[in-house]
């Protein structure tokens, strides 16, 4: 039983260049999240999607996208990546919207040169 | 591992003795809590939630209080052991715009456990 599955577990990018971090889970679970985790920040909502066909904005959703592919999968782009998104990127997931115990995944650490 | 946070707040305790975690919430509409626990190199952990119309609830080793009043949230430790070393967060659900509903994350605490 995996849980919740995030790829790449590492990234480093170029200024402007683009990627896409893939979030898989295995739990029949109806909503996921994508956050951002800064030394000295706490977890910071970038977007989320409460079921499956709906996305919707965080905190700081600004220089990314996301794709609600199926129940399973949910995945943040980041279509010119800037020096200010180099961070640690968690994806997460709930049975219930916001509401409940959240699955988290073990992190992706993202630097942008 | 990764690297959580190098200027958390940090609580330092002997092994043994009760931690006691706060929380401070800024919205008065929020009316559901979580705390989260998280290890070096890995994602948060649920630890214990609460809904707004509680005001304590208590699991294996840990009770979480809430403070209506003065928005304020505390995770408590019983008996507080090495294997409780991480960052906690505490989480609201925080009511956005059209009906919807965010979980937010406060910025951390670091504990630490003397042997």
């Amino acid at each position: 039983n995996a849980g919740v599955t995030q790829t790449p577990k590492f990234q480093v990018l170029k200024t402007g260049q683009s990627m896409t971090l893939q979030c898989a889970q295995d739990m029949n679970h109806n909503s996921m999240y994508w956050y951002r985790q800064d030394p000295g920040m706490g977890l910071r909502l970038i977007y989320y999607s409460a079921s499956e066909g709906t996305t919707d904005k965080g905190e700081v959703p600004n220089g990314y996208n996301v794709s609600r592919l199926n129940k399973r999968e949910f995945s943040l782009r980041l279509e010119s990546a800037a020096p200010s998104q180099t961070s640690v990127y968690f994806c997460a997931s709930s049975v219930l919207p916001v509401t409940g115990e959240l699955f988290f995944g073990e992190g992706s650490r993202l630097t942008v040169l | 591992g990764e690297s959580v946070g190098l200027h958390l707040p940090t609580l330092s305790v002997q092994e043994g003795d009760n931690s006691i975690i706060n929380c401070a919430y800024s919205n008065s509409a929020s009316d559901y809590f979580i705390w989260y626990k998280q290890e070096s190199g890995k994602g948060p952990q649920f630890i214990i939630d609460i809904r707004s119309n509680m005001d304590k609830r208590q699991g294996q080793r840990v009770t979480v209080l809430l403070n209506k009043t003065v928005k304020h949230l505390s995770l408590q430790i019983a008996a507080t052991q090495p294997g409780d070393s991480a960052v906690y967060f505490c989480a609201e659900k925080r009511p956005g715009k059209d009906s919807s509903y965010k979980l937010i994350f406060g910025s951390g605490t670091r504990l630490l456990v003397r042997p």
